[in-house]
């Protein structure tokens, strides 16, 4: 089975703080994403990453950044979190085919006080 | 905006069949049709997806009418446990494309 395993369930920053939120899949997938998960509005995509290095910005990239160094591993960060990025973050991979399904983690649920 | 339309709340008794039905009548020819679903406080579980074949696995069974505007997905022996939210996705044939929920069907299965 695909697992995809995101750092943690729950965090608590502050404003101000760079947050790094960690994703690690193990299933050898080319491509991953990070959304966010806000109620009322569904899922948004924030970043999405086709190959080591290799990014392209969603529909809500403002206030984020991310990171693919390995494969396995996609990373998103807060560069000055704000109340505003309160939210639920799930980060999800796939095959790098249009016919294969993304996979998810469990999700970080993320406050920023 | 999302492409399919889904009744808000359907309930089940345990141990019956469940059918959630989806509506995606201006489907591409390219496009899939994907099912996940979310329990309250989990990342979103992916269940099965179809293009115009009906298709079945472990957890579930997917039915695409022939002219591919609704399907059915059904859960053979609804649990407690398969209470949640389910989506219904229609997503072109292309790597990278984003996912986009709509508001999906509360299942509510009941003993």
């Amino acid at each position: 089975d695909v697992k995809v395993t995101q750092s943690s369930r729950y965090l608590v920053k502050r404003t101000g703080e760079k947050v790094f939120l960690e994703c690690v899949q193990d299933m050898d997938h080319e491509n991953m994403f990070w959304y966010r998960q806000d109620p009322g509005l569904g899922l948004r995509l924030i970043y999405f990453s086709y190959d080591v290095k290799m990014k392209e910005k969603g529909d809500i990239p403002e206030g984020y950044s991310v990171s693919r160094e390995k494969k396995e591993r996609f990373s998103l960060i807060l560069e000055s979190a704000s109340t505003n990025q309160t939210s639920m973050y799930l980060c999800a991979s796939t095959l790098h085919r249009g016919d294969q399904p993304q996979h998810f983690g469990d999700g970080t649920r993320l406050s920023i006080l | 905006d999302a492409k399919t339309t889904q009744p808000p709340s359907m309930d089940c008794a345990e141990g019956r069949a469940a059918n959630l039905p989806c509506n995606h009548s201006t489907i591409s020819g390219n496009e899939y049709v994907y099912w996940y679903r979310q329990i309250h406080s989990q990342g979103p579980q992916y269940i099965i997806h179809g293009l115009k074949n009906n298709e079945t696995n472990e957890m579930a069974s997917l039915i695409i009418t022939e002219d591919r505007k609704s399907s059915t997905l059904i859960l053979p022996h609804a649990t407690l446990r398969d209470t949640a939210v389910y989506y219904c996705i229609v997503r072109p044939n292309q790597a990278g494309t984003a996912l986009i929920f709509g508001k999906g069907t509360t299942l509510s299965v009941s003993s």
